[in-house]
């Protein structure tokens, strides 16, 4: 079964500053997506990691996919205000040829970013 | 493009009622999926489809039931609705498992 574990669940941080949440999985997948939602809110795609080394950025947050390491890490450069949502990490167990499109999510990373 | 719709966005239902949730979207993705977000679990997923008249069972299908008879339309059946199926359900498209899922608004049920 597998098991996909963000942290942390929890982060305050100030604006302007930087940090990074962990999204750690259980099984080889070469396929990461992170999504955010706002609360009360439906989920928003952010980045689609397809294999080894993808790193892909936007505005201030950047996303990157060791499969090695099972392991996916979204950035958060100089936070401001507007970045507060809750970020999830999904993976496809599907590891190399098409995806399953069975996804499995992480619980998610409550991020409030303080003025 | 209205994206992906649902209805109802809030339903409450008596234990043992039944109901379906439906689902839209007009981007002529072939892969639709239903997922239910409970606090503290994240998205779980119920059912998906990679094209009409193909669905197959996600994470926790049990108490659910859908069909794909078009591209466009994914609905979501609860055949003996249960307190446990109290939840925010969300459905989502996209066009293949490469590319980014578009979610709905939600429907937030209420089973007493």
């Amino acid at each position: 079964e597998l098991k996909v574990e963000q942290n942390p669940l929890f982060l305050s941080m100030q604006e302007g500053k930087n940090y990074t949440i962990y999204c750690n999985y259980s099984t080889t997948s070469d396929r990461l997506y992170w999504y955010r939602q706002d609360p009360g809110k439906s989920l928003e795609s952010l980045f689609v990691l397809l294999s080894n080394g993808a790193v892909k950025q936007e505005g201030r947050l950047m996303a990157s996919l060791d499969t090695k390491a099972r392991l996916s890490t979204l950035h958060i450069t100089a936070a401001v205000h507007d970045l507060s949502a809750t970020y999830f990490c999904a993976v496809d167990p599907q590891h190399s040829g098409a995806g399953s499109y069975q996804l499995t999510f992480g619980k998610g990373t409550k991020l409030s970013v303080i003025p | 493009n209205a994206g992906v719709t649902q209805t109802p966005k809030f339903q409450v239902l008596k234990t043992g009622q039944s109901m379906t949730l439906q689902c839209a979207q007009d981007m002529n993705h072939e892969y639709m999926s239903w997922y239910r977000q409970d606090p503290g679990m994240g998205l779980r997923l119920i059912h998906y489809s990679v094209g009409a008249g193909i669905t197959d069972q996600g994470e926790v299908p049990n108490g659910y039931n859908v069909s794909r008879s078009t591209t466009e339309d994914f609905p979501l059946r609860l055949l003996s609705a249960a307190p446990s199926q109290t939840s925010v359900y969300f459905c989502a498209s996209s066009y293949s498992v490469d590319n980014q899922q578009f979610f709905g608004p939600g429907t937030r049920l209420t089973v007493l």
